[in-house]
């Protein structure tokens, strides 16, 4: 089955400056990725996602990059708030259940 | 996007009882699975829910601990059985079709003493 890493496991950065997570995938079917964004006590929520027909795509101050050579795909968040601070999960799928990162706690500091 | 009800959001259960979480969507989807999510940890996923026939299960999950029904395409259940302390975590229901974003429920979050 598919397996999913994902680095760092925390991050801090300063307001303004910018966060990358990174993570890679082993199964090579996968084609659907997306990256979501949990706050303390509340659900995942989807903040962006990406196919493997395409190789980057891009959501206001969001970005993923998706390598499928490498398997890897990377959140970029630019111009960081505090109100990014949160835990962020990639996931990636051939096309049925998700599979899950292990997750990065991001805090951005004002 | 599709709505995900889930109920109860929060219960507290005596060791050796059991605990049946509902899942309820606003429209009919093709997948819905069930994950636990334990403090400060990802998402480990339970099982697919199967609409008219058995879940298929994870490994190290099994369907006599945690049984699962599917009787249409919005409503699914998951029961926890024979509780133990180490089944206190947070269960999410989620939702979608394929190749596309997975919607989440609220969560229940299951204390057991």
């Amino acid at each position: 089955g598919e397996n999913v890493e994902q680095h760092p496991s925390t991050l801090s950065v300063q307001e303004g400056d910018s966060a990358v997570i990174k993570c890679t995938y082993s199964d090579s079917a996968s084609n659907y990725f997306p990256w979501y964004k949990q706050e303390l006590g509340k659900r995942p929520q989807l903040i962006i996602d990406i196919r493997s027909n395409v190789g980057e795509k891009k959501d206001q101050r969001i970005a993923v990059t998706l390598n499928k050579t490498a398997k890897h795909f990377s959140l970029h968040i630019t111009e960081t708030q505090p109100e990014d601070s949160a835990v962020y999960f990639c996931a990636a799928t051939p096309g049925r259940q998700l599979t899950f990162g292990s997750g990065t706690q991001l805090t951005v500091l004002p | 996007s599709a709505v995900i009800s889930q109920k109860p959001s929060r219960d507290i259960c005596q060791r050796g009882t059991s605990l049946t979480i509902q899942c309820q969507v606003d429209s009919q989807v093709t997948m819905m699975f069930w994950y636990r999510q334990q403090p400060g940890q990802s998402l480990t996923l339970i099982a697919t829910a199967n609409q008219g026939s058995e879940a298929t299960y994870e490994s190290g999950f099994v369907i006599d601990k945690f049984p699962i029904s599917r009787p249409n395409l919005t409503f699914s259940t998951l029961t926890v059985s024979n509780l133990s302390p180490e089944d206190s975590s947070i269960y999410l229901c989620s939702a979608g079709d394929r190749n596309t974003e997975a919607f989440f429920g609220q969560g229940t979050r299951l204390t057991v003493v």
